[in-house]
């Protein structure tokens, strides 16, 4: 069975530009969720789907970060324009049930940003 | 809030040592504590977990204590290995009734030969 993939695994734009990400939960999880790790800080919460549903978007930064999971199977987070700040790794983790938690959430290798 | 907070890194040490990498958490009635692990190149995985407490969580020779009075999780292990090299994260869920984990920052682990 294949695991969360996740799509480029590193990514250098500059300031301005746009970047698209992209995640493949695992096949039948319903849950997906987007995290970002800035360096050296925590993994912090970003946004949940439930199938195609943003059940969760409390920790977006801003309006320039957009995510969407039509169909409800792979997603997309995308930044518009990017800034300096939002270099960092971006995770991304999907599970079959939400009562699931942090006990069967399986996590992608993640994409790392940078903006120059 | 609820927040994890982990020891600053990098933990440096040599092969066969006694590992300890502390974690303290603030939230909400009563969380469930994990302990993952990030090898190089690799997504998180699950490496521990407990629940209640009091109760210990243990895979690969890795241990982690639920203490509620100090409100801390800390990873321990007795004997290090070179493949235990990795970045650590402490996490919780289910305080306030919220299943999404909460993260520490991590911990990065080098264990030299």
């Amino acid at each position: 069975e294949a695991g969360v993939t996740q799509f480029p695994s590193h990514s250098v734009i500059e300031k301005g530009q746009t970047v698209t990400l992209r995640c493949d939960p695992i096949s039948g999880h319903d849950n997906l969720y987007w995290y970002r790790r800035v360096m050296g800080k925590e993994i912090k919460f970003l946004l949940h789907f439930v199938k195609e549903s943003k059940q969760d978007e409390s920790g977006m930064p801003n309006n320039r970060f957009l995510a969407e999971r039509t169909g409800g199977t792979y997603s997309t987070l995308k930044v518009q324009p990017a800034e300096l700040e939002d270099s960092g790794v971006y995770f991304c983790a999907s599970s079959q049930d939400l009562a699931d938690g942090g006990e069967k959430l399986f996590f992608g290798s993640g994409t790392q940003l940078s903006v120059l | 809030g609820n927040s994890v907070t982990q020891m600053e890194g990098p933990v440096t040490l040599s092969e066969e040592a006694f590992l300890t990498i502390n974690c303290t958490y603030t939230a909400t009635g009563y969380p469930s504590l994990f302990w993952y692990v990030q090898y190089p190149g690799e997504g998180l995985q699950l490496l521990l977990k407990a629940t209640k407490a009091d109760d210990k969580g243990s895979n690969k020779g890795f241990e982690a204590t639920y203490r509620k009075e100090t409100t801390s999780f800390h990873l321990e292990k007795g004997s290090v290995q070179v493949s235990d090299s990795a970045v650590y994260f402490c996490a919780l869920t289910g305080s306030g009734g919220s299943y999404i984990p909460t993260f520490g920052r991590g911990t990065s682990l080098i264990v030299h030969p």
